[in-house]
């Protein structure tokens, strides 16, 4: 079975500038979350959704938005693009909402900013 | 955000068993104590959850305390592909993953 993927692997783009990020669940799944991870700390929550409806968002600007799919793949956004922004963006994906699923993440896409 | 406190990095000789600690003093009655590690240059993965009992599974084993304020993370034999991050998380319904900075465990061959 496939498990969580994610597009672009790598990506290089420049301040001022915009950048889609896009995730694949494990199929059955109906729930993606985004993180951020920064080098050296540990992930960021962003944002989750299930069933194509946001159900959480952590600290992060306007800049960033999201959204999901009738087949429940996600895209992340993110505008105006600043240094602060390089980093490692995972995405994970979950049978549902309840505390007791398990998180299962994908590669994630290395977002560098110049 | 439920706070987790871990040790910034703990050191285990291959084969040996390892034990990660993890404090939570504000932890309420309806958090799950789920652990994660992630690999160099991997995504996080799933290791183990429980709320109250101990739990074990093929990866780990969790013993969580008896006023649930702490709970360890047992790693039996330890091999050098278990070199990863830890972390500690509470999660309850409603609540998102919030990811602490976690304890990097180097594995001595």
């Amino acid at each position: 079975d496939a498990g969580v993927t994610q597009s672009p692997t790598h990506l290089i783009k420049t301040r001022g500038q915009q950048v889609t990020l896009r995730c694949s669940p494990i199929s059955g799944h109906k729930s993606v979350s985004w993180y951020q991870q920064v080098l050296g700390q540990g992930p960021q929550f962003i944002f989750q959704y299930y069933e194509k409806e946001e159900r959480g968002r952590g600290n992060f600007p306007d800049r960033f938005s999201a959204r999901q799919f009738p087949n429940y793949s996600s895209e992340l956004n993110v505008n105006a693009l600043l240094l602060g922004d390089s980093a490692l963006y995972l995405c994970a994906s979950s049978s549902g909402l309840a505390e007791i699923y398990e998180q299962y993440f994908g590669p994630g896409t290395r977002l560098t900013v110049t | 955000d439920a706070k987790t406190t871990q040790p910034n990095s703990m050191e285990s000789n291959e084969e040996e068993p390892v034990h990660l600690p993890c404090n939570h003093s504000t932890i309420s009655g309806t958090d799950y104590i789920h652990w994660y590690r992630q690999l160099p240059s991997q995504g996080p993965e799933y290791v183990i959850h429980g709320l109250t009992s101990n739990v074990n599974n093929r990866m780990a084993s969790l013993a969580i305390a008896e006023d649930r304020k702490s709970s360890t993370l047992i790693l039996h034999r330890a091999t050098l592909r278990d070199a990863a991050v830890y972390y500690c998380i509470l999660r309850s319904t409603g609540n998102q993953f919030y990811f602490g900075t976690g304890t990097s465990l180097t594995v001595i061959p």
